[in-house]
């Protein structure tokens, strides 16, 4: 069964300073990778995914993501986190089959940016 | 172009009591799907419907149930409400295409059983 680790329920970081959230993956075939941020009260919004086309993969806000096969990887990071930058972040993992998909989400790691 | 929209956003119920949540894609999404979120479990998918049909189910009681409409608006019903369905219940919506499918969510519904 697919799964998704996320190692860290909570980071602390200073303003400036570099973000890093892992996520590691568990499947026997190639999967696609997502990660997303939840700021409170709000939903899911998509930061960035990872469909095989690059390895490297670049979102919204100035975060990007390696995927790392030999590691079973996928871990965000930001150069300068930015006080804004505080929120929950998910990694999460999807097989389509067909045209059917369905996401399996890490536990979330929380982010904390101090001045 | 409106994102995911969903309603009620916050809602309380009695236990023993029933409840819909309803979901507007995304304007041309036809894959709908529900995902429950809460503080003990994390984020954890219900099912998803697909013109009007469900194509996935997750592993939850059949308490829980959902729908999909020909306009592709879709309502979740959770029956005989339990203390443990407290929760922010969020819907998605995707195009699909074959290969990767990129999911939008909504706000969500926060529902509170007492």
């Amino acid at each position: 069964a697919q799964s998704v680790t996320q190692l860290g329920s909570h980071v602390s970081v200073s303003e400036g300073a570099l973000v890093l959230l892992r996520c590691n993956y568990s499947s026997s075939v190639p999967p696609y990778l997502f990660w997303y941020v939840q700021y409170p009260n709000q939903g899911l919004q998509l930061l960035l995914k990872y469909t095989s086309a690059a390895t490297l993969v670049k979102g919204i806000n100035g975060f990007e993501a390696e995927f790392k096969k030999s590691e079973t990887s996928f871990h965000l990071t930001k150069p300068s986190a930015h006080m804004s930058d505080a929120a929950e972040y998910f990694c999460a993992v999807s097989y389509p089959v067909g045209t059917a998909s369905k996401l399996t989400f890490g536990t979330g790691t929380r982010l904390q940016v101090t001045l | 172009k409106a994102g995911v929209t969903q309603t009620p956003r916050y809602l309380i119920k009695t236990r023993g009591q029933q409840v819909t949540l309803s979901c507007s894609p995304i304007s041309g999404h036809r894959s709908v799907s529900w995902y429950q979120q809460t503080p003990g479990q994390g984020l954890q998918f219900l099912f998803e419907y697909f013109s009007e049909t469900q194509r996935n189910k997750g592993n939850f009681p059949g308490r829980f149930s959902g729908r999909q409409f020909s306009n592709s608006r879709s309502e979740m019903n959770v029956s005989t409400l339990e203390l443990g369905d407290s929760a922010l219940y969020l819907c998605a919506s995707s195009l699909p295409t074959s290969g990767v499918n990129t999911i939008y969510f909504g706000e969500g519904s926060w529902l509170t059983v007492v």
